[in-house]
């Protein structure tokens, strides 16, 4: 069975300091990953993925198969970046379903 | 821009209720999700369509039952609505075949069941 796990509930980073959210999936298969946020009052959007190699908004995310993992990083956080955040894991059955993490509250202080 | 619309943003319904909740998509979405977000467990997948009339079970479909007559619009049923089913109700979309099969979400639906 695919499954993600988020260890961090919540986590503060001060503002001008590194992020690092965590992000590891249990997967047979050759894993699709994603990084979703959800800004306040706003809806759920997809912020990354994995086969784009892409940085958003300052964020890159590296897939590690070794370790399974695909942690969400910032360099220099910012007080915008204060969201929650979703890692989410599709697979090749077929079907486009997605598995998601517990999510991590950020909360970046001034 | 993709747009998942909702059609509550908020709901309060009664022990015993039938609770229809509605979600309709306007890009030709094949694949529609119902997913219930809750503190502490994340986006849990109810019921997913992935095309008119059909459906398949996600990790928590007890109580729930869906119906897609249209491709636009995929409702989610609660038959006789209890208490531990007061949550915050996302409806998502995605495209088959799109790069990394990104989904695409509404703002959600705050039932409260009295």
């Amino acid at each position: 069975a695919q499954r993600v796990t988020q260890p961090e509930k919540l986590l503060s980073v001060f503002k001008g300091a590194p992020v690092e959210l965590k992000c590891n999936y249990s997967y047979s298969g050759s894993p699709e990953l994603f990084w979703y946020v959800q800004y306040s009052r706003q809806r759920l959007q997809l912020l990354l993925r994995h086969i784009s190699r892409e940085s958003i908004k300052g964020f890159t995310a590296d897939l590690n198969k070794g370790e399974t993992s695909f942690h969400l990083k910032k360099p220099f956080a910012q007080e915008e970046d204060s969201a929650m955040y979703y890692c989410a894991l599709g697979n090749n059955f077929g079907n486009e379903k997605l598995t998601f993490g517990t999510g991590t509250r950020l909360t970046i202080i001034p | 821009d993709v747009k998942v619309t909702q059609s509550s943003r908020y709901l309060v319904k009664r022990t015993g209720e039938k609770v229809f909740l509605e979600c309709v998509q306007d890009m030709d979405h094949e694949n529609m999700f119902w997913y219930r977000q809750d503190p502490g467990l994340g986006l849990r997948l109810i019921y997913f369509s992935y095309d008119v009339k059909m459906k398949e079970k996600g990790d928590i479909p007890e109580g729930y039952s869906v119906s897609r007559e249209k491709k636009e619009r995929f409702s989610l049923i609660l038959e006789s609505a209890s208490t531990n089913q007061t949550s915050m109700y996302l409806c998502a979309s995605s495209l088959t075949g799109a790069p990394a099969r990104a989904q695409h979400f509404g703002d959600g639906t705050r039932l409260s069941i009295l």
